[in-house]
Protein backbone atom coordinates (compact mmCIF):
# COMPACT_ATOMS: atom_id res chain seq x y z
CA UNK A 1 0.00 0.00 0.00
CA UNK A 2 0.97 3.49 -0.40
CA UNK A 3 2.73 5.29 1.80
CA UNK A 4 0.65 8.58 2.68
CA UNK A 5 2.08 11.63 4.56
CA UNK A 6 0.66 15.33 5.58
CA UNK A 7 1.62 18.05 6.79
CA UNK A 8 1.31 20.14 9.54
CA UNK A 9 0.17 17.57 11.65
CA UNK A 10 -1.88 19.60 13.98
CA UNK A 11 -2.43 23.38 14.15
CA UNK A 12 -4.25 25.90 15.94
CA UNK A 13 -5.95 29.19 14.16
CA UNK A 14 -7.62 32.00 15.08
CA UNK A 15 -11.29 32.34 13.10
CA UNK A 16 -10.77 33.86 10.35
CA UNK A 17 -7.44 33.07 8.83
CA UNK A 18 -7.05 29.99 6.59
CA UNK A 19 -4.91 27.36 6.80
CA UNK A 20 -3.37 24.64 3.76
CA UNK A 21 -2.98 20.85 4.41
CA UNK A 22 -0.30 19.39 2.15
CA UNK A 23 -0.56 15.62 1.47
CA UNK A 24 1.98 13.96 -0.28
CA UNK A 25 2.15 10.18 -1.80
CA UNK A 26 5.36 8.00 -2.21
CA UNK A 27 3.76 6.74 -5.31
CA UNK A 28 1.58 7.71 -8.40
CA UNK A 29 -2.07 7.44 -7.46
CA UNK A 30 -5.31 8.40 -9.49
CA UNK A 31 -7.75 9.18 -6.86
CA UNK A 32 -6.99 10.94 -3.69
CA UNK A 33 -9.94 11.98 -1.43
CA UNK A 34 -10.01 14.59 1.56
CA UNK A 35 -12.26 13.76 4.77
CA UNK A 36 -13.53 15.62 7.64
CA UNK A 37 -13.35 13.25 11.19
CA UNK A 38 -15.33 16.08 14.06
CA UNK A 39 -14.28 15.08 17.48
CA UNK A 40 -15.58 11.53 18.43
CA UNK A 41 -17.20 11.30 14.77
CA UNK A 42 -16.69 8.93 12.19
CA UNK A 43 -15.37 10.31 8.46
CA UNK A 44 -17.35 11.96 6.36
CA UNK A 45 -15.88 13.07 2.53
CA UNK A 46 -15.39 16.47 1.58
CA UNK A 47 -14.09 15.79 -1.79
CA UNK A 48 -12.73 13.83 -4.48
CA UNK A 49 -9.14 15.17 -6.22
CA UNK A 50 -8.52 13.69 -9.14
CA UNK A 51 -5.10 14.66 -11.19
CA UNK A 52 -5.75 16.99 -14.26
CA UNK A 53 -9.60 18.27 -13.04
CA UNK A 54 -11.94 20.19 -10.74
CA UNK A 55 -12.61 18.75 -7.70
CA UNK A 56 -15.90 16.95 -6.86
CA UNK A 57 -17.05 17.93 -3.76
CA UNK A 58 -19.68 16.33 -1.40
CA UNK A 59 -23.23 17.70 -0.35
CA UNK A 60 -22.49 20.55 2.33
CA UNK A 61 -19.00 21.38 1.25
CA UNK A 62 -17.98 24.20 -1.94
CA UNK A 63 -15.05 25.29 -3.41
CA UNK A 64 -15.10 28.77 -1.98
CA UNK A 65 -14.56 27.32 1.21
CA UNK A 66 -12.56 24.38 0.63
CA UNK A 67 -10.17 24.74 -2.19
CA UNK A 68 -8.25 21.69 -3.72
CA UNK A 69 -5.28 21.11 -5.71
CA UNK A 70 -4.23 18.30 -7.74
CA UNK A 71 -1.14 19.70 -9.87
CA UNK A 72 0.19 16.12 -10.12
CA UNK A 73 -0.01 12.44 -9.34
CA UNK A 74 1.63 11.98 -5.90
CA UNK A 75 0.64 15.39 -4.64
CA UNK A 76 -2.63 17.46 -3.19
CA UNK A 77 -3.76 20.39 -1.21
CA UNK A 78 -6.84 20.99 0.76
CA UNK A 79 -7.49 24.79 2.12
CA UNK A 80 -9.15 25.40 5.09
CA UNK A 81 -10.97 29.16 4.60
CA UNK A 82 -12.13 31.69 6.78
CA UNK A 83 -12.15 29.04 9.75
CA UNK A 84 -14.79 28.98 12.50
CA UNK A 85 -14.50 27.00 15.64
CA UNK A 86 -16.57 24.66 13.68
CA UNK A 87 -14.22 23.81 11.32
CA UNK A 88 -11.98 22.12 14.48
CA UNK A 89 -11.56 18.54 13.10
CA UNK A 90 -9.12 16.27 11.86
CA UNK A 91 -8.46 16.11 7.97
CA UNK A 92 -7.62 13.33 5.87
CA UNK A 93 -6.62 12.59 2.80
CA UNK A 94 -6.87 8.87 1.73
CA UNK A 95 -5.82 7.57 -1.81
CA UNK A 96 -7.69 4.62 -3.50
CA UNK A 97 -5.71 1.22 -4.69
CA UNK A 98 -5.46 1.34 -8.18
CA UNK A 99 -6.93 -2.25 -8.28
CA UNK A 100 -10.45 -0.58 -8.96
CA UNK A 101 -10.23 2.15 -7.04
CA UNK A 102 -11.75 -0.16 -3.70
CA UNK A 103 -10.00 0.16 -0.58
CA UNK A 104 -8.88 3.43 0.41
CA UNK A 105 -5.51 3.98 2.02
CA UNK A 106 -5.03 7.07 4.88
CA UNK A 107 -2.73 9.40 5.73
CA UNK A 108 -2.24 10.39 9.69
CA UNK A 109 -4.56 12.95 9.28
CA UNK A 110 -3.84 17.18 10.32
CA UNK A 111 -5.37 17.87 13.67
CA UNK A 112 -7.04 21.67 13.23
CA UNK A 113 -8.57 23.58 16.29
CA UNK A 114 -10.36 27.44 15.09
CA UNK A 115 -9.84 29.47 18.25
CA UNK B 1 -30.87 4.76 1.67
CA UNK B 2 -27.51 3.01 2.13
CA UNK B 3 -26.60 2.77 5.96
CA UNK B 4 -24.16 1.15 8.03
CA UNK B 5 -24.90 0.70 11.71
CA UNK B 6 -22.40 -0.82 14.13
CA UNK B 7 -22.84 -2.35 17.63
CA UNK B 8 -21.77 -1.73 20.33
CA UNK B 9 -20.81 2.06 20.23
CA UNK B 10 -17.89 0.69 22.96
CA UNK B 11 -16.90 -2.60 24.33
CA UNK B 12 -14.37 -3.30 27.04
CA UNK B 13 -12.86 -6.48 27.40
CA UNK B 14 -11.08 -8.01 29.76
CA UNK B 15 -7.63 -8.66 28.48
CA UNK B 16 -7.75 -12.47 26.54
CA UNK B 17 -11.55 -12.43 26.44
CA UNK B 18 -12.82 -12.94 22.79
CA UNK B 19 -15.59 -10.79 21.80
CA UNK B 20 -17.31 -9.90 18.11
CA UNK B 21 -18.07 -6.00 16.85
CA UNK B 22 -20.88 -6.06 14.52
CA UNK B 23 -21.55 -3.76 11.34
CA UNK B 24 -24.69 -4.09 9.44
CA UNK B 25 -25.36 -2.75 6.70
CA UNK B 26 -28.21 -1.78 3.68
CA UNK B 27 -26.66 -1.05 0.32
CA UNK B 28 -28.59 -1.73 -3.40
CA UNK B 29 -25.54 -3.99 -4.06
CA UNK B 30 -22.40 -4.74 -2.37
CA UNK B 31 -18.85 -3.93 -4.20
CA UNK B 32 -16.84 -4.66 -0.78
CA UNK B 33 -17.34 -3.90 3.00
CA UNK B 34 -13.99 -2.85 4.98
CA UNK B 35 -12.69 -2.54 8.02
CA UNK B 36 -10.11 -0.38 9.24
CA UNK B 37 -8.68 0.61 13.00
CA UNK B 38 -7.96 3.91 14.27
CA UNK B 39 -5.82 4.76 16.81
CA UNK B 40 -6.71 8.26 18.75
CA UNK B 41 -5.12 11.02 16.62
CA UNK B 42 -4.39 9.19 13.81
CA UNK B 43 -5.60 8.40 10.69
CA UNK B 44 -7.60 4.87 9.56
CA UNK B 45 -5.66 1.77 8.90
CA UNK B 46 -6.49 -0.84 6.59
CA UNK B 47 -7.32 -4.37 7.56
CA UNK B 48 -9.51 -5.86 5.69
CA UNK B 49 -11.81 -6.09 2.48
CA UNK B 50 -14.64 -8.61 2.22
CA UNK B 51 -16.28 -8.93 -1.39
CA UNK B 52 -18.99 -11.74 -0.92
CA UNK B 53 -21.43 -13.21 1.94
CA UNK B 54 -19.32 -16.43 3.67
CA UNK B 55 -16.08 -15.00 2.63
CA UNK B 56 -13.77 -14.82 5.69
CA UNK B 57 -10.17 -13.19 6.54
CA UNK B 58 -7.79 -13.06 8.97
CA UNK B 59 -4.60 -11.64 10.49
CA UNK B 60 -3.03 -12.00 13.78
CA UNK B 61 -6.18 -12.20 16.56
CA UNK B 62 -8.65 -10.54 14.51
CA UNK B 63 -11.11 -12.39 12.03
CA UNK B 64 -13.38 -10.73 9.60
CA UNK B 65 -16.44 -12.70 8.23
CA UNK B 66 -19.28 -11.25 5.49
CA UNK B 67 -23.15 -12.02 5.56
CA UNK B 68 -25.82 -10.75 2.90
CA UNK B 69 -26.95 -8.23 5.70
CA UNK B 70 -23.56 -7.79 8.18
CA UNK B 71 -20.20 -8.34 9.16
CA UNK B 72 -18.55 -9.21 12.25
CA UNK B 73 -14.70 -8.48 13.46
CA UNK B 74 -14.16 -10.97 15.92
CA UNK B 75 -11.64 -10.26 18.21
CA UNK B 76 -9.56 -14.13 19.86
CA UNK B 77 -7.93 -13.25 23.38
CA UNK B 78 -7.08 -9.78 23.15
CA UNK B 79 -4.19 -7.65 24.45
CA UNK B 80 -4.31 -4.34 25.30
CA UNK B 81 -2.15 -3.03 22.20
CA UNK B 82 -5.83 -4.15 20.64
CA UNK B 83 -7.74 -1.22 22.25
CA UNK B 84 -8.49 1.27 19.26
CA UNK B 85 -11.98 2.02 17.36
CA UNK B 86 -13.10 -0.44 14.70
CA UNK B 87 -14.72 1.15 11.56
CA UNK B 88 -16.54 -0.56 8.91
CA UNK B 89 -17.30 0.99 5.56
CA UNK B 90 -19.34 -0.35 2.41
CA UNK B 91 -18.94 0.17 -1.40
CA UNK B 92 -22.15 0.40 -3.12
CA UNK B 93 -22.34 -1.14 -6.85
CA UNK B 94 -23.21 2.34 -8.20
CA UNK B 95 -20.31 3.87 -6.45
CA UNK B 96 -16.68 3.69 -8.15
CA UNK B 97 -15.14 5.03 -4.75
CA UNK B 98 -17.45 6.30 -2.64
CA UNK B 99 -17.05 5.05 1.05
CA UNK B 100 -20.55 4.92 3.45
CA UNK B 101 -18.58 5.13 7.12
CA UNK B 102 -20.22 3.64 10.11
CA UNK B 103 -19.53 5.39 13.03
CA UNK B 104 -17.28 2.85 15.04
CA UNK B 105 -16.79 1.06 17.95
CA UNK B 106 -14.42 2.14 20.64
CA UNK B 107 -12.47 -1.39 21.74
CA UNK B 108 -10.74 -1.28 25.04
CA UNK B 109 -8.86 -4.33 26.63
CA UNK B 110 -7.94 -3.98 29.66
CA UNK B 111 -4.99 -5.45 31.34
Amino acid sequence: SAVISQKPSRDICQRGTSLTIQCQVDSQVTMMFWYRQQPGQSLTLIATANQGSEATYESGFVIDKFPISRPNLTFSTLTVSNMSPEDSSIYLCSVASDKGYNEQFFGPGTRLTVL
Amino acid sequence: EDQVTQSPEALRLQEGESSSLNCSYTVSGLRGLFWYRQDPGKGPEFLFTLYSAGEEKEKERLKATLTKKESFLHITAPKPEDSATYLCAVQDTRSNYQLIWGAGTKLIIKP
